[in-house]
């Protein structure tokens, strides 16, 4: 079965760098959720799209914007990294309210040096 | 604030016995949902337990919601050392985009 797919697996950025990380859904999912996780802490919510549009918005930093494509694939764009960025950026789809399990990708690791 | 505290922090057990770990969260849920991870990897769903729903099984995994205590508990019986994960609840809030709201996690450790 399709599953969640993220680019690239591992990421590594100086700081003021750039970075772009991708996730692709798995098909007809609607919403796209993404998801940022520090070392030895859990998940926290960053950004929220349902067929194409942004649906919510959590402690995602100005420096980050994210949009999702007619293909539904999702973007997450990082701005002048800093040290603190360096974490792990899963992505999970899901089809809005259908209630089961949300499938998460196998995650972008990202240092930031 | 953060939903979904989790307790005990680290957990340490040998293979063959039981492991409990325990949730809690503050606002009005749909649903409860438990995810493992191995080291740096991915999330895993495990189980999913709907707010009307108080006790639900899954192979070696018992799940229970108690909603007036806003609290729910993660058994796995008969533990494996390949158990060996970070066990997170996740509660999905009423209303909204059904974004998931997880917990700090249980470091569990099964020694063969």
């Amino acid at each position: 079965a399709a599953g969640v797919i993220q680019s690239p697996r591992h990421l590594i950025k100086e700081k003021r760098e750039t970075a772009t990380l991708k996730c692709y859904p798995i098909p007809r999912h609607d919403t796209v959720y993404w998801y940022q996780q520090g070392p030895g802490q859990d998940p926290q919510f960053l950004i929220s799209f349902y067929e194409k549009m942004q649906s919510d918005k959590g402690s995602i930093p100005d420096r980050f914007s994210a949009q999702q494509f007619s293909d539904y694939h999702s973007e997450l764009n990082m701005s002048s990294l800093e040290l603190g960025d360096s974490a792990l950026y899963f992505c999970a789809s899901k089809v809005v309210g259908v209630t089961y399990g949300y499938t998460f990708g196998s995650g972008t690791r990202l240092t930031v040096v | 604030s953060q939903q979904g505290e989790e307790d005990p922090q680290a957990l340490s057990i040998q293979e063959g016995e039981n492991a409990t770990m325990n949730c809690s969260y503050k606002t009005s849920i749909n649903n409860l949902q438990w995810y493992r991870q191995n080291s740096g990897r991915g999330l895993v769903h495990l189980i999913l337990i709907r707010s009307n729903e108080r006790e639900k099984h899954s192979g070696r995994l018992r799940v229970t919601l108690d909603t007036s205590k806003k609290s729910s508990s993660l058994l796995i019986t008969a533990s494996r050392a390949a158990d060996t994960a970070s066990y997170f609840c996740a509660t999905e809030a009423q209303g909204g985009s059904e974004k998931l709201v997880f917990g700090k996690g249980t470091k569990l450790t099964v020694n063969p």
